[in-house]
């Protein structure tokens, strides 16, 4: 069964501080792995998309990597802000054009 | 350049009324998506069109549910009678090489 999941559920860190979620998978076949970010009230927005054959994607201060032997996938956020605080959602498509949507993390960045 | 447009942002219905969505899809989108995303849970795909073909619709439960995309532009979702389990955010998304761009979603309370 096709299959994403996502740790931790939730997530408390300072301000400025790095943090790191995870994603494993149980998708095939495999065609892309994206990272969303959404915010309390609005949709999801893409973070980075990575393919097969792509083991590390940045965009600012979010860096994804994908290991396609483990199925795994990481997504990591460095000097943390308020404004970094949303739902983190890992999206699994495969090579019939479906994706699968993993549960969130939910992170919090206080002062 | 508009992104995917939703409304009604937010609806308040009793249970056993009828309650519609609409959708506008980035211009030049062809594949368009309605997702149902309950509280800390991650979107859920009711249905998904190629044009106007919805090309998967097996999670769109029928009894209630009904969408259209005559012609292969906009979208409306419609639930006829509303149940007190359908409150939820209903996203709508269309989709450019691998990257789902979402909507602000339509936020459904049934009371």
């Amino acid at each position: 069964k096709n299959q994403v999941e996502q740790s931790p559920q939730s997530l408390i860190i300072l301000e400025g501080k790095n943090c790191t979620l995870q994603c494993n998978y149980t998708v095939s076949p495999f065609s892309n792995l994206r990272w969303y970010k959404q915010d309390t009230g609005r949709g999801p927005v893409s973070l980075t998309i990575m393919t097969f054959s792509e083991n590390t994607k940045s965009n600012g201060r979010y860096t994804a990597t994908l290991d396609a032997d483990t199925k795994q996938s990481s997504l990591h956020i460095t000097a943390s802000q308020l404004s970094d605080s949303a739902s983190y959602i890992c999206v699994v498509g495969t090579s019939y054009d479906k994706v699968i949507f993993g549960p969130g993390t939910s992170l919090s960045v206080i002062p | 350049e508009a992104g995917v447009v939703q409304s009604p942002r937010y609806k308040i219905i009793e249970k056993k009324q009828p309650v519609a969505f609409w959708c506008n899809p980035i211009s030049g989108h062809n594949t368009l998506y309605w997702y149902r995303q309950n509280l800390g849970q991650g979107p859920e795909l009711l249905i998904r069109y190629e044009n106007e073909e919805a090309v998967d619709d097996s999670q769109l439960p029928k009894d209630r549910f009904s969408a259209e995309r005559l012609k292969g532009v906009d979208s409306t979702l419609k639930i006829q009678p509303a149940e007190l389990g359908d409150s939820a955010v209903y996203l709508c998304a269309s989709s450019w090489r691998n990257t789902i761009y979402f909507g602000e979603g339509s936020w459904l309370t049934v009371v």
